[in-house]
């Protein structure tokens, strides 16, 4: 059990551009999600997948936001024309069922210059 | 939906007992999560309560009292490691069970 990795760990950008991150979930978790999180506050809920399915979408997610998960195994989250109020801690974390905790990466920190 | 209310900040001294408390008010319920955030780095999974009463993990103890719409994480024996955030996140009971977090408790453990 490796854990959840995340790539990269790190991303600056100009406003305006677009950008993907990617989620590595513990290889025998079917479960995997995405998480915004803001200095102090929770993460907050993006998406979800079972398998290759994507299950669910909050309305944080506009239609610059897309996710995929394209073989049931990693996940990529991609933001296009990024703005200044996507700057945050993209979180992702898997888990193995219904009543298992998620198991979260060390997330990838986004800056928009 | 989920309303999950829980201290901003608290202090306690090494060595010392903590209680935070957690109250919510849920659309449907099926669980609540209890994770350790330290400063930079990923949540990491603390507890688990489904059912009403007090799991006990080593250091670490969680109570659930479901008619309350209450929680609490009490941590004894306080380390400087203990400073952290904690975040009570709870499960619905529809659909794919969505987890919704509280804006964490920052534990400060000072000497």
């Amino acid at each position: 059990d490796t854990g959840v990795s995340q790539d990269p760990r790190h991303k600056i950008t100009k406003r305006g551009q677009n950008v993907t991150f990617r989620c590595d979930p513990i290889s025998e978790h079917n479960r995997l999600y995405w998480y915004r999180q803001t200095l102090g506050q929770g993460p907050e809920f993006l998406t979800y997948f079972q398998n290759e399915a994507q299950l669910e979408k909050s309305r944080l997610l506009s239609d610059r936001f897309s996710a995929e998960r394209p073989k049931g195994s990693f996940s990529t989250l991609e933001i296009q024309r990024t703005e200044q109020g996507d700057s945050a801690m993209y979180l992702c974390a898997s888990s193995s069922g219904l009543n298992q905790p998620q198991h979260f990466g060390d997330g990838t920190r986004l800056s928009i210059l | 939906g989920q309303n999950i209310d829980q201290p901003t900040e608290m202090t306690a001294t090494e060595g010392a007992i903590v209680q935070i408390n957690c109250t919510y008010q849920t659309s449907g319920f099926n669980g609540l999560f209890w994770y350790q955030q330290h400063a930079g780095e990923a949540p990491t999974f603390l507890s688990y309560n489904v059912l009403d009463g007090l799991e006990e993990k080593g250091r670490f103890s969680s109570f659930l009292s479901r008619s309350k719409g209450y929680s609490y994480l009490l941590l004894k024996e306080l380390q400087m490691k203990d400073s952290a955030s904690y975040l009570c996140a709870v499960k619905d009971s529809g659909g794919y069970q969505k987890v919704t977090f509280g804006t964490g408790t920052k534990l400060q453990v000072i000497p």
